[in-house]
């Protein structure tokens, strides 16, 4: 069982729709997630960070870590066609322990 | 300019040469990683560096040779590309670990033939 599994999709919704993407993991020790937008042909940047459990909020987006499931989350409200990107969740222990990455899901935002 | 820049940002080289990806980044940044990104196989890490002189092997490293004689510069070596290595490359950087995640380079689109 790989340590972070993310679906691929890809995933289609109309513009405005509310998107969810998820992450499960294995490593109980994970306390630091990440959500990063990669657009085509540049470099993955960092959109969401929270530490431990909780909700975080930012403007359009809502970050979720339900540690006892296993569990992050990343919700997009009324979603724009800017938002089509591929979106990678990304977790660590902290400290010098690497982060381990989602391999991904691709969104595409239809007008 | 401030951040983290790779050089080249495409690159099309013959198998068997060697080839050197180049990554700089002006934030004096203790750690510095070269991923490569596949369909299918998401980030992989190659090597990875926490310090000035001091290197070590991500999942993937067979094939490439990393340096790191100045905290800036984090140069990636293919000693003889083989068509495999075929990929685009990602450097990033950080500060503290990994507690606020890396920032990522632009990438560099390397094809071998």
């Amino acid at each position: 069982q790989k340590e972070v599994e993310q679906d691929p999709g890809p995933l289609s919704v109309p513009e405005g729709a509310i998107v969810s993407l998820n992450c499960t993991y294995s490593n109980s020790a994970f306390q630091y997630f990440m959500w990063y937008r990669q657009y085509s042909r540049k470099g993955p940047e960092l959109l969401m960070y929270t530490y431990s459990s909780g909700n975080k909020e930012d403007g359009r987006f809502t970050a979720q870590v339900d540690k006892s499931s296993k569990y992050i989350s990343l919700f997009i409200r009324d979603s724009q066609p800017s938002d089509s990107a591929t979106y990678l969740c990304a977790m660590s222990e902290g400290g010098s322990e690497k982060l381990v990455f989602g391999k991904g899901t691709k969104l595409t935002v239809n007008p | 300019d401030a951040g983290i820049t790779q050089s080249p940002r495409y690159k099309i080289t013959e198998t068997g040469r060697q080839v050197t990806l180049m990554c700089h980044q002006t934030w004096s940044h203790s750690y510095m990683f070269w991923y490569r990104q596949d369909l299918g196989h998401g980030l992989r890490l190659i090597y990875y560096s926490a310090a000035a002189d001091i290197t070590d092997k991500g999942e993937v490293p067979d094939g490439y040779v990393v340096s790191r004689s100045k905290t800036e510069n984090f140069p990636l070596t293919l000693e003889s590309a083989t068509r495999s290595q075929t990929s685009v490359y990602f450097c990033a950087s950080s500060a503290t670990g990994s507690d606020y995640g890396y920032t990522f380079g632009s990438g560099t689109r390397l094809t071998v033939v």
